[in-house]
């Protein structure tokens, strides 16, 4: 089944580690987005792609990073210099184009706790 | 980027019909408006997306106002299951490929 899959769904590190987050699709889509969501609050964009070897910072890009050597991968590292790096990450993927405007896919979020 | 704004929450009873409303005052000619729904710890689901006219697909219909300000998506009979956090946000058509998310509505459906 076509999909995008992000792995672990829990994930917990001692305060100072880096980590990485793993999301993989095979939709053939050339976008892939990273969004970090807190308790009651909305998703704030971390990092997008729009194809490989290129990435763009979103809102909150600081204390994170990307890489996108795959059109299927889009991981993303939590280094130590994010302060409050305790959140919900989603990971989405879409269609790239222009003149092309179709729905973006979400994976079902790595919950990460850092202790 | 334009942005959206949407009442934090909203309640329905169940078999009714909802109304979520979404203003984007600052829309520019090509933004196409999309609609997602988050359950509880899920990631978001595509609802429904439009541009100028009024669309209805198998979840909702989308109503999107004549000068394009603002929009409403329509759940015709609520049930428990839509029970969940309503996006709207601007999809550029052209330019940037970001996907900027507010806050969104909160939809409780009471049985």
């Amino acid at each position: 089944d076509g999909g995008i899959t992000q792995s672990p769904k829990y994930l917990f590190r001692k305060e100072g580690q880096n980590v990485t987050l793993s999301c993989e699709q095979n939709l053939n889509h050339d976008a892939m987005y990273w969004y970090r969501q807190d308790p009651g609050q909305g998703l704030r964009l971390i990092y997008y792609s729009q194809i490989v070897n290129d990435f763009q910072k979103g809102d909150i890009a600081e204390g994170y990073s990307v890489s996108r050597e795959k059109k299927e991968s889009f991981p993303l590292t939590v280094t130590s210099a994010q302060k409050n790096p305790t959140a919900f990450y989603l990971c989405a993927s879409s269609i790239f184009g222009r003149g092309l405007n179709t729905e973006a896919f979400f994976g079902q979020g790595t919950r990460l706790t850092v202790v | 980027d334009a942005k959206t704004t949407q009442p934090n929450s909203m309640e329905s009873n169940e078999e009714e019909p909802v109304h979520l409303p979404c203003n984007h005052s600052t829309i520019s000619g090509t933004d196409y408006i999309h609609w997602y729904r988050q359950l509880p710890s899920q990631g978001p689901e595509y609802v429904i997306h439009g541009l100028t006219s009024n669309v209805n697909n198998r979840m909702a219909s989308l109503a999107i106002a004549e000068d394009r300000k603002s929009s409403t998506l329509i759940l015709h009979r609520a049930t428990l299951r839509d029970a969940a956090v309503y996006y709207c946000i601007l999809r550029p058509q052209t330019g940037a490929n970001n996907l900027f998310f507010g806050t969104g509505t909160r939809l409780t459906v009471i049985p």
